[in-house]
């Protein structure tokens, strides 16, 4: 049984050019989550998502930040235009959502870690 | 004041000992607790959960919530070095919401 997939584990990218940041969420799970987590900082949400649509994106940076989950494939974060302080590992989580379990628990992906020079 | 105050650490303990995790909250609506691992360069592992307050037992691990203090506390038992690895409080409002960590606090267990 699969878990959490993500890719590519490392991402070097230089200023101004676009990351795509891809996440293949747990067998059965429809609810995808993306965290971001900064050097000597907490993990910080960044938007939910299921199927098709955004539940919420109110952590997500207003500008060059986006999110899709489509009806087939992975989600994927993508930013565009990065800069220095985009460097972070980011992290997906999945969850069954209320069709499965009697909580929603969220497994996490070993993270992109993305570098920018 | 921050959501989710936890200790950054770090922790060192010897092998066998009793190793007690903290967070304080201020926000009193969240509802489910839970307890996350992470070694270094990996993704977060789930420990435990609790919804509410009171206490839940796994093995080695027990968690530990009072909502009327909004504190919540991690036990490990007979510590191993194994256990070495940051450890990350993490809350939500509800089922199928955003959670919100703490800081993390970064344990280790000499031999």
């Amino acid at each position: 049984n699969a878990g959490v997939m993500q890719n590519p584990r490392h991402l070097v990218r230089r200023r101004g050019q676009e990351a795509r940041l891809r996440c293949s969420p747990m067998k059965g799970h429809s609810h995808v989550y993306w965290y971001r987590q900064l050097p000597e900082e907490g993990l910080k949400f960044m938007v939910y998502l299921q199927k098709e649509n955004i539940i919420d994106e109110s952590g997500m940076p207003k500008e060059r930040f986006s999110a899709e989950f489509p009806k087939e494939g992975p989600s994927i974060l993508r930013i565009q235009q990065v800069v220095r302080g985009d460097s972070a590992a980011y992290f997906c989580a999945s969850s069954p959502g209320l069709a499965g379990g009697s909580f929603h628990e969220q497994y996490f992906g070993p993270g992109t870690r993305l570098t920018v020079t | 004041q921050k959501e989710v105050e936890q200790d950054p650490g770090p922790l060192s303990v010897p092998e066998g000992a009793i190793v007690s995790l903290n967070c304080t909250y201020s926000n009193s609506a969240f509802q489910y607790f839970m307890w996350y691992r992470q070694y270094s360069r990996k993704g977060p592992e789930l420990l435990m959960y609790t919804y509410s307050s009171g206490n839940k037992e796994d093995g080695r691990f027990t968690a530990q919530v009072d909502k009327s203090s909004k504190y919540i506390s991690l036990f490990i038992r007979d510590s191993q070095p194994s256990d070495s690895a940051t450890y990350l409080c993490a809350m939500s409002l509800g089922r199928n919401t955003p959670l919100v960590f703490g800081k993390g606090t970064r344990l280790s267990v000499i031999a």
